[in-house]
């Protein structure tokens, strides 16, 4: 599995834009990129999962590179409620043996 | 569709004791995972079962196991348990295609005593 390195916490405010990068040099040919939330408690939550290029969907937007070698997730307008956990996963779907790495507390100030 | 359930939410045992807790997965969902949530150790890959097969399982000791029934429904069981095991244990479920999402239940709160 490859390992992601992800930054330990980040800050924001309400209403700006968040960027989370994931690092993942060692990526598979064969392996997607995505992208979790958890709240605290509760099991995580798929948010966002892509393969190369960007996608968009409800809720972000994921950045990937031509190289493949790094990932950003982007959340539009954070609010108070976008505070939790974000973890980056690679390569799942082919290995099986999923791998979790200490993922990025954000947390939104008002 | 109905999301991945797990029971029970909560559980309280002794050290010693031994627990089995349950995973419905999502309908359709062949395979299921289990891991184990502390502060200290992060997210932690348990075992995954596909098709009442155990396909892979992560570095646990043998105090850990699983199984999966006919109907995808999956139990974990923990035996002689220790205070260290207290922990969110969380299953997931995904479809077997390409991408392989994962879609997690609730988790059951696990305190041992």
């Amino acid at each position: 599995l490859a390992k992601t390195t992800q930054p330990i916490s980040m800050d924001s405010y309400e209403g700006q834009e968040v960027n989370i990068t994931c690092s993942h040099n060692n990526i598979a040919t064969n392996d997607y990129i995505t992208w979790y939330q958890q709240f605290p408690s509760q099991g995580p939550r798929f948010i966002i999962q892509g393969y190369k290029t960007k996608v968009t969907n409800e809720v972000a937007s994921l950045f990937i590179p031509a190289d493949r070698k790094s990932s950003t997730l982007s959340l539009p307008r954070v609010s108070l409620s976008d505070t939790a956990v974000y973890y980056c996963l690679v390569g799942e779907s082919n290995a099986g043996k999923s791998t979790f790495g200490d993922g990025t507390t954000l947390t939104v100030k008002p | 569709k109905a999301g991945v359930t797990q029971t029970p939410r909560y559980l309280i045992k002794t050290r010693g004791q031994q627990v089995t807790l349950s995973c419905s997965p999502i309908s359709g969902h062949r395979s299921v995972s289990w891991y184990q949530q502390t502060p200290g150790q992060g997210l932690q890959f348990l075992f995954e079962y596909f098709s009442e097969t155990q396909r892979n399982k992560g570095n646990f000791p043998g105090r850990f196991s699983g199984r999966q029934f006919s109907n995808s429904r999956s139990e974990m069981n923990v035996s002689t348990l220790e205070l260290g095991d207290s922990a969110l244990y969380l299953c997931a479920s995904k479809d077997r295609g390409s991408t392989d999402t994962q879609y997690f239940g609730p988790g059951t709160r696990l305190t041992v005593l």
